[in-house]
């Protein structure tokens, strides 16, 4: 696509369930990160990868997240068992490749836990 | 660990020209990254310098001293527009893109 499309783009849900937050990246980008940002705060690095493998995984908050990329392409974020302080913005970017490479944003899934 | 510091806000009038500094102590270093950012909306991408020097695309400048680390956005001929969060982002030997906590420069008329 022209973009990066993130889906949905507002989710609101109760705490306990699960959510899963999708990225579309670029076409033809092999890169691919999530990040979160909670109100007034920096981005927090969370995950990328690179193809379908991610080399590091070191920005996941707990086990209750995960994250999976298929076919190089479109990846999922999982939250298991959402807790209040998971309500943040998600945000995906992706690049060319990894590296000294720009990274372009989706417009990010605004996650509200109640 | 990456630390990356920017001041928190700024203040300017329409017209007028904006200095964003960026100071980062960072394990290596592989270049460094000017985002911004509109309230509610993602990130765009806006400089990248990895030697030093200043790099110029229209009105907006990004400067880099790689021994100081230390880099500047410059904002010329402020439009109400410009009126975002600025965010500086270094890359370093683990090629992760780490984040200051951003700038929000309110431009006023």
């Amino acid at each position: 696509g022209a973009g990066v499309s993130q889906s949905p783009s507002n989710k609101v849900t109760e705490k306990g369930k699960d959510v899963e937050l999708r990225c579309d990246p670029i076409s033809g980008h092999t890169a691919l990160y999530w990040y979160r940002q909670s109100l007034g705060q920096g981005l927090e690095f969370l995950i990328y990868f690179q193809g379908n493998s991610a080399p590091d995984k070191s920005g996941l908050p707990s086990d209750r997240f995960s994250a999976e990329r298929t076919g190089g392409s479109v990846s999922t974020l999982t939250i298991q068992r959402t807790q209040q302080e998971d309500s943040a913005v998600y945000l995906c970017a992706s690049s060319l490749r990894q590296g000294n490479q720009p990274q372009h944003f989706g417009d990010g899934t605004r996650l509200s836990i109640l | 660990g990456q630390n990356i510091d920017q001041p928190t806000e700024m203040t300017a009038t329409e017209g007028a020209i904006v200095q964003i500094n960026c100071t980062y102590q960072t394990s290596g270093f592989n270049g460094l990254f000017w985002y911004q950012q509109h309230a509610g909306e993602a990130p765009t991408f806006l400089s990248y310098n990895v030697l030093d020097g200043l790099e110029e695309k229209g009105r907006f400048s990004s400067f880099l001293s790689r021994s100081k680390g230390y880099s500047y956005l410059l904002l010329k001929e402020l439009q109400m527009k410009d009126s975002a969060s600025y965010l500086c982002a270094v890359i370093g030997n683990d090629y992760k893109l780490s984040f200051g906590a951003g700038t929000t420069v309110t431009v006023r008329a």
